[in-house]
């Protein structure tokens, strides 16, 4: 299988603060990477597919001046919530595309980081 | 409208017995199915998939079956174990996967019954 981290997996903080989201893949390159949010007892949603070296393409909904995503890398991408607020906290989730033979392109998924907004 | 739908939303399966667990979609440019595993606060696993050209692809205790007329997939774990109690996500992509996002169900929780 291939690795793909998040740091941290667990954030508490205050209302109106950012917080920064990591995305590693630690054995192989990801042109591509995911960030997903899911809530409780739901299925993940899709929020933003974050491409190396150019801007990030939001699902409709998303804000994309809330969610700051930045893949500078081949191997990292970034989540910023920005001023976050209580309807935040939510389950985040990110996903780094490895590239497989015959079009057969596997997603694989980080630890997810729980971020909580009092 | 969902595009990947998995209607039963919990199974239960006594150990040792062969759990399936059914997906069904709609958009027939859909061409890479995946199966991932989750338990609770972890992300999802990858377990298995399977291309359109295939009909059935097997790993250990997983197989993935395929029937692209009736656009439908399912996951049987045999024997099935306890340790297997999870939700299980369908996912399907486009292109393989190339450049489009994976659509995933809204899962099927397995409880595997010792």
């Amino acid at each position: 299988g291939a690795v793909v981290s998040q740091h941290p997996s667990r954030v508490i903080c205050k209302s109106g603060t950012s917080v920064k989201i990591e995305c590693r893949s630690l054995d192989f390159q990801a042109t591509t990477m995911f960030w997903y949010r899911q809530f409780p007892k739901q299925s993940l949603m899709l929020m933003a597919t974050s491409n190396e070296g150019s801007k990030a393409t939001y699902e409709q909904g998303v804000e994309k001046d809330k969610f700051l995503i930045n893949h500078a890398s081949l191997t990292l991408s970034t989540l910023t919530v920005t001023s976050a607020h209580p309807e935040d906290s939510s389950f985040y989730i990110c996903s780094a595309r490895k590239a497989g033979g015959m079009g057969t392109d596997t997603q694989y998924f980080g630890p997810g980081t729980r971020l909580t907004v009092l | 409208d969902q595009q990947v739908k998995q209607n039963s939303p919990s199974l239960s399966v006594q150990e040792g017995r062969i759990s399936i667990l059914n997906c069904d979609y709609t958009n027939s440019m859909f061409d890479y199915f995946l199966w991932y595993k989750k338990y609770p606060a972890e992300g999802p696993t990858f377990l298995i998939s399977i291309s359109s050209i295939k009909d059935k692809n097997e790993d250990g205790r997983f197989t993935v079956f395929l029937n692209k007329s009736a656009k439908h997939l399912s996951l049987h774990i045999v024997p099935s174990q306890p340790g297997d109690s999870a939700v299980y996500f369908c996912a399907a992509s486009e292109e393989g996967g190339g450049n489009t996002p994976l659509v995933f169900g809204k899962g099927t929780r397995l409880s595997v019954i010792a």
